[in-house]
């Protein structure tokens, strides 16, 4: 059972927008603690993809996206690609648990 | 860009102890924070604990009892050490680097590639 919630699957079409939701509490998002996602190719390392909330690193493409409110934030994905497929994971700090925890991953299809 | 490389033992046996290296190569350990992170079978992500590169550590309140994170004296490689496994322990183990520490809401920015564990008897 992990501490942010996000749904276990999405899928969209070439070119489409998806967004994947991160939902954590008042210990965690809710309390103003940054959120940062990771894109996941099973077998390999994990890629950074966003970092506190919505910023980027150098080398991710301007169609990744972040947004906040409240307890839940959102990734965003815009002009989704064939190689996009891949599972997604949110990450925040807990101050209850005092450290980092991560969202169960959203497996996304590109159809 | 850093890069890590991972090894240890991939099969345990319950109760033995399990102990994975990762060597930061082309970067440096200086400034920087070390974590290990795992991944059951079918699961999410687990962050384990952290070292800096004073040797200070932060672990998971609930694997905190069995887990020692340590730093090689050359100071380019650290160490997990897991007591006691048990099946529940089997996963994809990471090591990462962050640029902040965990209590300041690290990122994990460079990863290895993982190794797997099994905890079989």
């Amino acid at each position: 059972q992990s501490v942010l919630t996000q749904p276990p699957s999405m899928s969209g079409a070439p070119g489409q927008r998806v967004t994947i939701s991160c939902t954590g509490t008042n210990s965690n998002i809710g309390a103003g603690s940054v959120v940062h996602w990771y894109q996941h190719f099973p077998g390999t390392a994990p890629k950074l993809l966003l970092f506190d909330n919505n910023r980027r690193p150098p080398e991710i493409s301007d169609r990744f996206s972040g947004s906040k409110s409240g307890s839940s934030v959102s990734l965003a994905i815009t002009g989704l690609q064939a190689d996009d497929e891949a599972d997604y994971y949110c990450q925040s700090f807990d101050n209850i648990l005092r450290g980092p925890v991560f969202g169960g991953g959203t497996k996304l299809t590109v159809l | 860009q850093v890069q890590l490389q991972q090894w240890g033992a991939g099969l345990l046996r319950p109760s033995e102890t399990l102990s994975l290296t990762c060597v930061v190569q082309r970067g440096s350990v200086s400034g920087n924070y070390w974590s290990w992170i795992r991944q059951p079978p079918g699961g999410g992500l687990e962050w384990i604990g952290e070292v800096d590169q004073y040797g200070s550590t932060n672990y998971n309140l609930s694997l905190q009892s069995r887990v020692t994170i340590s730093k090689s004296i050359s100071g380019k490689q650290f160490s997990l050490s897991l007591t006691s496994v048990t099946a529940a322990d089997a996963a994809v183990y990471y090591c990462a680097r962050s640029k902040v520490g965990v209590m300041e809401g690290a990122s994990f920015d460079s990863w290895g590639r993982g190794i797997m564990v099994t905890v079989s008897s």
